[in-house]
C-alpha cells in the first residue's frame, strides 16, 4: 500500500536548521510530487512547498521563500525539506503529503520543536 | 491568497445526528478544486473528499460533499462514534494552496 513514513522528532535551537525526510514507497515514486504543509499547536494547516519527484522542479510559498529547500533522492525515493534561520514560532509538526493535485496520503508528521 | 472561512467553530452532536460544515472562500475557487480532510488527535489529516464532492477511497457513504465557488458544504449524515473529530476544507486551485482553520465535531 502507498506509504509515506518520515524521519523522528527534532528539537533545534533558535537560528539553526533542521531538516526532515520523507519515504515513499508503494507507488511509482517519480510519477507524483509531494507536498509539506506544516501545522503549528492549535493553528491551521499551512502549505510551505511542493516538489515534482519526477524532475526535481520545486514551487515555494513566498512565506517560507528563501528559508526551505525541498530535495528529492529518486534512488531512495525519498524527499527532504530544510528549514533553516529557526525562530520559535517554527515549533510545529511537519507532514509530507502526496499530490494528486489534493493530497491523498499523508505522512505521520514529524515535531519539529524549537527551543534555547 | 484565498482566504477559507470554516463554521461553525465548534459543533457539538450526538451520535446518530447529522453534521452540517461550512467552509467559504475569499474569492471563487476554480473548478471546484475544494478537499475536505478529517484530523484526529496526534493523527494526520486523511482525505475524504476532493473536487467538491468526490469520495475518496474507502471513504463511507455518509459523508458527502457539495457546493461550487465561494461556499461549500460537508454533510455527515449520521454521525458515528469514529466521526468525532476536527474537518478542514482546502482549495488546491489557486496558489498558494490554502486550508480553513477547522470544524470540531465534538460529542454533546
Amino acid at each position: 500500500q502507498v506509504q509515506l513514513v518520515q524521519s523522528g522528532a527534532e528539537v533545534q535551537k533558535p537560528g539553526a536548521s533542521v531538516k526532515v525526510s520523507c519515504k515513499a514507497s508503494g507507488y511509482i515514486f517519480t510519477s507524483y510530487a509531494l507536498h509539506w504543509v506544516r501545522q503549528a499547536p492549535g493553528q491551521r494547516l499551512e502549505w510551505m512547498a511542493w516538489i515534482n519527484a519526477g524532475n526535481g522542479n520545486t514551487k515555494y510559498s513566498q512565506k517560507f521563500q528563501g528559508r526551505v529547500t525541498i530535495t528529492r533522492d529518486t534512488s531512495a525515493r525519498t524527499v527532504y525539506m530544510e528549514l533553516s534561520s529557526l525562530r520559535s514560532e517554527d515549533s510545529a509538526v511537519y507532514y509530507c503529503a502526496r499530490d494528486t493535485n489534493y493530497m491523498d496520503v499523508w505522512g505521520k508528521g514529524t515535531t519539529v520543536t524549537v527551543s534555547s | 491568497e484565498i482566504v477559507l472561512t470554516q463554521s461553525p467553530g465548534t459543533l457539538s452532536l450526538s451520535p446518530g445526528e447529522r453534521a452540517t460544515l461550512s467552509c467559504r472562500a475569499s474569492q471563487s475557487v476554480s473548478s471546484s478544486y475544494l478537499a475536505w480532510y478529517q484530523q484526529k488527535p496526534g493523527q494526520a489529516p486523511r482525505l475524504l473528499i476532493y473536487g467538491a464532492s468526490s469520495r475518496a477511497t474507502d471513504i463511507p457513504d455518509r459523508f458527502s460533499g457539495s457546493g461550487s465557488g465561494t461556499d461549500f458544504t460537508l454533510t455527515i449524515s449520521r454521525l458515528e462514534p469514529e466521526d468525532f473529530a476536527v474537518y478542514y476544507c482546502q482549495q488546491y486551485g489557486t496558489s498558494p494552496q490554502t486550508f480553513g482553520q477547522g470544524t470540531r465535531v465534538e460529542i454533546k
